[in-house]
């Protein structure tokens, strides 16, 4: 496979499940992104993670919980979601270098999109 | 606050005319500018970006303006085809900033 691949595609959960979001980048990328699109809202970013580091997490609500075991994996946990976190959720990557190398186009997964009934 | 504004949400074009994507920006920090585009039930993909020393990037059909006193860029796609359907996000960043920050879209429509 290439790109950015999330699973699954449609996740549909009650307010007291606990699930979790996968994604996989293959383009060897160093920097991995959760964003999260909701209706006629701008694409939000939720996390950000360098080097398998957080670098940024944007107020996020403790109810999702990321993590990054390596350069090519990022999850995203949820639990005691609230019908209003139900959105598109985006993976991305990119090459995040320093210097003149600095700005790198985002890769983007397809996305997962939640249901929280 | 938005520091990046898509104010039209929508577009409709004949095809084989021009379609011109506006975009506005609060931070003068951004020096980094990327449009994306999308189609439904897919991620966005990258279609063009522009550093802040240039004011102008061309790539194929796509070309993207800069102006930075007025805080404004537009993606301008001629000819457009009934394949560029599609919504329209204008990204922008800087170098102490660790990711994109989108707009709102814009959804494009271009009728054959």
């Amino acid at each position: 496979e290439t790109g950015v691949t999330q699973t699954p595609r449609h996740l549909v959960m009650g307010m007291t499940n606990k699930k979790s979001l996968k994604c996989e980048q293959h383009l060897g990328h160093n920097a991995m992104y959760w964003y999260k699109q909701s209706a006629k809202k701008p694409l939000e970013l939720m996390f950000v993670y360098s080097l398998e580091e957080r670098v940024e997490n944007n107020s996020v609500p403790s109810r999702f919980s990321p993590e990054c075991p390596n350069s090519s994996h990022l999850f995203l946990h949820l639990h005691t979601l609230q019908p209003e976190d139900s959105a598109l959720y985006l993976c991305a990557s990119s090459q995040a270098g320093v210097g003149e190398e600095w700005n790198s186009p985002l890769h983007f997964g397809n996305g997962t999109r939640l249901t929280v009934t | 606050d938005q520091q990046v504004k898509q104010n039209s949400p929508s577009l409709s074009v004949q095809e084989g005319r021009i379609s011109i994507l506006n975009c506005d920006y609060t931070n003068s920090m951004f020096d980094y500018f990327l449009w994306y585009k999308k189609y439904p039930a897919e991620g966005p993909t990258f279609l063009i970006s522009i550093s802040s020393i240039k004011d102008k990037n061309e790539d194929g059909r796509f070309t993207v303006f800069l102006n930075k006193s007025a805080k404004h860029l537009s993606l301008h796609i001629v000819p457009s085809q009934p394949g560029d359907s599609a919504v329209y996000f204008c990204a922008a960043m800087h170098e102490a900033g660790t990711a994109l920050i989108f707009g709102k879209g814009t959804t494009l429509s271009v009728s054959s």
